[in-house]
């Protein structure tokens, strides 16, 4: 169980264009889900921490108008970046906390989306 | 954003031999986790840890939980080739909040030895 489904895994776009990554819970809801990037032979940073029907909450410097989160149901997240930039170049990862109580949850990562601008 | 500190950053293993990663921090957390991640995929997590002592096995793998509540380490036995990737420890200060937001270590690179 605790699966999450992240697509696309490989995106490439043009300067100014805008990506849309979609981070779905298969089996559970998830009422927070997390979004992080992970540059290479890097670790991974928290972009920002998506709520369920309310906004996200986004790490220091990270610019909320560019990485837009959506999170309209409890088993569907969305990051979009809006006028996508070659720095903006990363792998891209969702994750999703299932199960309740202080020793009965978990994270589960997505498989990750490459996306590479032009 | 915080980081926690995992070492060593790299090594080389040999079909066969025990490896041994730990991560440590300065703060105390109440979860430790270990994941590990292939190349152009998202993390697995491999090991749970939520109790200060705790000591639990995945197989080949072993992982504690400091009793400071401020370090892990992670072992893995009789090491075998498909071993070899990024080892991820990541905590979490508390259960909820934006403190229950994991924090992730630099990582593990896991190599064959030529």
């Amino acid at each position: 169980g605790a699966v999450v489904s992240q697509h696309p895994s490989r995106v490439i776009c043009k300067s100014g264009t805008s990506v849309k990554i979609e981070c779905r819970s298969l089996d559970f809801q998830a009422t927070t889900m997390f979004w992080y990037r992970q540059f290479p032979k890097q670790s991974l940073m928290l972009m920002a921490t998506s709520n369920e029907g309310s906004k996200a909450t986004y790490e220091q410097g990270v610019e909320k108008d560019k990485f837009l989160i959506n999170h309209a149901s409890l088993t569907l997240s969305t990051l979009t970046v809006t006028s996508a930039h070659p720095e903006d170049s990363s792998f891209y990862i969702c994750s999703a906390r299932h199960g309740t109580g202080d020793f009965n949850y978990g994270y589960t990562f997505g498989s990750g989306t490459r996306l590479t601008v032009v | 954003g915080q980081q926690l500190n995992q070492s060593p950053q790299s090594m080389f293993i040999q079909e066969g031999e025990d490896v041994s990663m730990n991560c440590t921090s300065s703060s105390i957390f109440n979860t430790w986790l270990w994941y590990k991640q292939d190349p152009g995929e998202g993390p697995v997590l491999l090991i749970a840890l939520y109790k200060a002592g705790e000591l639990t096995s995945n197989g080949r793998l072993t992982a504690q939980f400091g009793i400071t509540r401020k370090d892990s380490f992670l072992n893995i036995s009789a090491s075998i080739p498909s071993d070899v990737g990024i080892y991820f420890c990541a905590g979490q200060r508390e259960y909820g909040g934006s403190q229950g937001n994991l924090i992730f270590g630099k990582g593990t690179k896991l190599s064959v030895k030529p």
